[in-house]
């Protein structure tokens, strides 16, 4: 039973650029959200995708955007990087309205120069 | 403004003695709290949970207590080993029967546990 899975383990863009950071959510599961983890810090939720519609959003800007496919998996885009975007991207899955906690996949390191 | 926050960033204690870690949250909204384990490279697993109608839950060598009033958590991991070395997050969110609800976490704190 394939946990979360996310792709790719690492990356690093210049300013400016775009990026799509991909997850596969564990089997069964429905909800898919995205998590910020900057170093020394918890993770920030971004937003959370069910039914292929963003469902809630953190406190993060329109260049952050996602989509959600069919099958349950899941994208983030970030628009126009900044340094400031540099951080671990986690993407966790779970099973809506079950009471079951959100289970997390290892994370893309983006890292912006 | 931290809605929840560990105040310890750090915490190290002898092989097979008990591990207290803490937390503390400010929303009153929040009704189910997790923690969450993290070794460096992976994403964090997690460990156990409580929901705000009870105030205590365990699982083997982990327990969660809940203060409601003091809105403070703590778990306790008896007795502690080497591999639970790691960081310790806690999380909380609100309406907590929908798994899906965004989750907020604390700073973490990191536990090492000396042979």
């Amino acid at each position: 039973d394939a946990g979360v899975t996310q792709s790719p383990t690492h990356l690093i863009k210049t300013r400016g650029q775009q990026v799509t950071l991909r997850c596969s959510p564990k089997s069964g599961h429905d909800t898919v959200s995205w998590y910020q983890q900057a170093l020394g810090q918890g993770p920030q939720f971004i937003f959370q995708y069910y039914e292929e519609e963003e469902r809630q959003r953190g406190n993060f800007p329109d260049r952050f955007s996602g989509h959600q496919f069919p099958n349950y998996s899941s994208e983030l885009n970030v628009n126009a990087l900044l340094l400031g975007d540099s951080a671990l991207y986690l993407c966790a899955s779970s099973l809506s309205g079950t009471g079951k906690p959100q289970h997390f996949g290892d994370g893309t390191r983006l890292s912006i120069l | 403004d931290q809605q929840v926050k560990q105040n310890s960033p750090s915490l190290s204690v002898q092989e097979g003695r008990i591990s207290i870690l803490n937390c503390d949250y400010t929303n009153s909204m929040f009704d189910y709290f997790l923690w969450y384990k993290k070794y460096p490279a992976e994403g964090p697993t997690f460990l156990i949970s409580i929901s705000s109608i009870k105030d205590k839950n365990e699982d083997g060598r982990f327990t969660v207590f809940l203060n409601k009033s003091a809105k403070h958590l703590s778990l306790h991991i008896v007795p502690s080993q080497p591999g639970d070395s790691a960081v310790y997050f806690c999380a909380a969110s609100a309406d907590g029967n929908n798994a899906g609800n965004m989750l907020t976490f604390g700073g973490g704190t990191r536990l090492m546990v000396k042979p």
